[in-house]
């Protein structure tokens, strides 16, 4: 696609319910990035993808945070039994190769009530 | 880890100059930069690779001192457009290798006034 896609845009989640947050990358990307961004605040890293390898998971603030992206391309971040401090907005980033920038998706804003 | 971003908030008038400041204290591989207007995703601005390296494109660029572990984003003669918050992202230099992920600073929020 012309960008990364984040679906889906707003969510709102019972305390303990599980979610799934969908990302897109642009295709051909071989890097993809979750970012949990809360408000006022820098993007934080999450997790980190090599087609299909996750590289990186050193971001995962628990194990209730699990993220795939099984054929290499389509990922999925999701969090079990949510709570609400894990009320922000999850951005997605891809990049090609040898990651000169990234392009963020709009993100998903999970609050959780 | 985080790098430190000064100004945290800056005001303009339109016409007028801004420097944005990121300091790190690891060792950096490069530096991006990024603008986010509310409620949006953060766009690319330009990435910095080499110690001294400048760059630029309109209105807005930026240096990357890799000795100092800095870098400073300058936008001149800001137009309205620019308002938003700039975040810089660092990548790491560990080792023999290099941080697979960036960390962002917390941003600088700029606001340009007519």
């Amino acid at each position: 696609g012309a960008g990364v896609s984040q679906s889906p845009r707003y969510k709102v989640a019972k305390r303990g319910q599980d979610v799934a947050l969908r990302c897109d990358p642009i295709s051909g990307h071989v890097s993809l990035f979750w970012y949990q961004q809360a408000l006022g605040q820098g993007p934080e890293f999450l997790t980190y993808f090599q087609n299909e390898a996750q590289l990186d998971k050193s971001g995962l603030p628990s194990d209730r945070f699990f993220a795939e992206r099984p054929e290499g391309s389509v990922s999925t971040l999701k969090i079990q039994r949510t709570q609400q401090e894990d009320s922000a907005v999850y951005l997605c980033a891809s990049s090609n190769r040898d990651i000169r920038g990234y392009t963020f998706g709009s993100g998903t804003r999970l609050t959780v009530v | 880890q985080q790098p430190v971003q000064s100004p945290q908030a800056v005001i303009l008038r339109e016409g007028e100059d801004a420097v944005i400041n990121c300091s790190s204290s690891k060792a950096l591989y490069s530096v991006h930069w990024y603008r986010q207007k509310h409620g949006e995703a953060p766009i690319f601005l330009m990435i910095l690779l080499k110690g001294g390296e400048q760059k630029g494109h309109d209105k807005i660029s930026a240096s990357f001192n890799e000795k100092k572990q800095q870098s400073s984003l300058y936008l001149t003669a800001s137009q309205l457009s620019y308002s938003g918050t700039y975040f810089c992202g660092t990548r790491l230099i560990l080792r023999d290798n290099y941080g697979q992920n960036f960390v962002f600073g917390p941003g600088t929020r700029l606001s340009v006034l007519p």
